[in-house]
């Protein structure tokens, strides 16, 4: 089955600094990569996904970047902001219009200083 | 995106008793999923459930200990039998929204604590 792998476990930057996490993921079949944001005590809320049709997705202060070849995904997020204090999960799944079982990372709790 | 609800929201159970999560969702969907998350840790699939057929369970989890009912397209529970300390944890539903639509929304979880 899949493996997701994610690092860093953990991350602090100064506020308006930027930050990266990275996941690689083992079944070349994978072909949708979403990332989802957790707060203490919330559910898991997806911030951005791609598909493995593209190479790069931005949204705002927010891109991810695949690289389908070494089997790896990155997120990153610029002028990093408080508010962005969470733990990040990446995640992998084959799409097949049928089933989309996602595979996690082990997730990044990221800490960003005021 | 979909408006998905649990009950409870929280629990807390003695060992060797049973308790059913229930999930609801606003909209009829295909699939629905139920993970679990313990304390300080990643989300692991137990489970499949599929309208009108049996759930598919993942490796390490069994019906035996956590069946699950998908009785129509916006419900579905799952409950964890003859509890013990170890499954205490975050439990999640999720719903993805069809064949094109690959997104995952959860539900905001149940927390159960078995003593």
């Amino acid at each position: 089955g899949e493996n997701v792998e994610q690092h860093p476990s953990t991350l602090s930057v100064q506020e308006g600094d930027s930050a990266v996490i990275k996941c690689t993921y083992s079944d070349s079949a994978s072909n949708y990569f979403p990332w989802y944001k957790q707060e203490l005590g919330k559910r898991p809320q997806l911030i951005i996904d791609i598909r493995s049709n593209v190479g790069e997705k931005k949204d705002q202060r927010i891109a991810v970047t695949l690289n389908k070849t070494a089997k790896h995904f990155s997120l990153h997020i610029t002028e990093t902001q408080p508010e962005d204090s969470a733990v990040y999960f990446c995640a992998a799944a084959v799409s097949s219009g049928s089933a989309r079982q996602l595979t996690f990372g082990s997730g990044t709790q990221l800490t960003v200083l005021p | 995106s979909a408006v998905i609800s649990q009950k409870p929201s929280r629990d807390i159970c003695q060992r060797g008793t049973s308790l059913t999560i229930q999930c609801q969702v606003d909209s009829q969907v295909t699939m629905m999923f139920w993970y679990r998350q313990q304390p300080g840790q990643s989300l692991t699939l137990i489970a499949t459930a599929n309208q009108g057929s049996e759930a598919t369970y993942e490796s390490g989890f069994v019906i035996d200990k956590f069946p699950i009912s998908r009785p129509n397209l916006t419900f579905s529970t799952l409950t964890v039998s003859n509890m013990s300390p170890e499954d205490s944890s975050i439990y999640l539903c999720s719903v993805d929204l069809g064949a094109f639509q690959e997104t995952q929304y959860f539900g905001p979880g149940t927390r159960l604590l078995v003593l």
